[in-house]
């Protein structure tokens, strides 16, 4: 079964400095990736999708994240963080089998890295 | 375009309890999804529903089921209430569930048992 690690629970940082939170996913074949935010009393908001394609992904309010098929990660950067960047991250893994009577599709979260930034 | 609608956003129950609770995909979404969000487990997948048939399904018990609406409008009943079904319900919504489209959520319904 698919896992994903977020190896951070907290990372606090102070406004204006980078950061990168990390992702690894346990299998490699056929599966897309992608990160949400979960802002206080919010639902997930979608941040940026790898489907294929390039490996470096931009996505909104400046984020961008790499894909490294070798090493099963997908880490989240943003070069200059805002006291407004201030909330939960989720990486997600999309992977698809094959099964009886017809195909299985998932999405499988991390347990989420909270990001604090510190004016 | 409106967003995908939860509701009620707070809800509070009692063990033994059951609760319904509903949810309204994008419009032109067929694929409507749940997942149980708590600080200990973090987001685990409950089902997902695709033109009105049960497609995919977490490792959760049999009190927790739902179904969806010829109009995709789904709803998940959870019975006999634990004091562990406290969490945060969410709901998101694809064009078609396939794996490589991006969800989109709700801002889920907070459950409570007293």
């Amino acid at each position: 079964a698919q896992s994903v690690t977020q190896l951070d629970s907290q990372v606090p940082v102070f406004e204006e400095a980078p950061v990168e939170l990390r992702c690894n996913y346990s299998s490699s074949v056929s599966v897309y990736l992608f990160w949400y935010v979960q802002y206080p009393n919010q639902g997930l908001q979608l941040l940026l999708k790898y489907l294929s394609g390039s490996t470096l992904v931009k996505g909104i309010n400046g984020f961008e994240a790499e894909f490294n098929k070798s090493q099963t990660s997908f880490h989240l950067r943003k070069p200059s963080v805002h006291i407004s960047d201030t909330a939960e991250y989720f990486c997600a893994v999309s992977d698809w089998s094959v099964r009886s009577g017809g195909s299985n599709y998932k999405l499988t979260f991390g347990k989420g890295t909270l990001l604090t930034v510190n004016p | 375009k409106a967003g995908v609608t939860q509701t009620p956003r707070y809800l509070i129950k009692t063990r033994g309890q059951q609760v319904t609770l509903s949810c309204s995909p994008i419009s032109g979404h067929r694929s409507v999804s749940w997942y149980q969000q708590t600080p200990g487990q973090g987001l685990q997948f409950l089902f997902e529903y695709f033109s009105e048939t049960q497609r995919n399904k977490g490792n959760f018990p049999g009190r927790f089921s739902g179904r969806q609406f010829s109009n995709s409008r789904s709803e998940m009943n959870v019975s006999t209430l634990e004091l562990g079904d406290s969490a945060l319900y969410l709901c998101a919504s694809s064009l078609r569930g396939s794996f490589n489209q991006p969800q989109h959520f709700g801002d889920g319904t907070r459950l409570s048992i007293l």
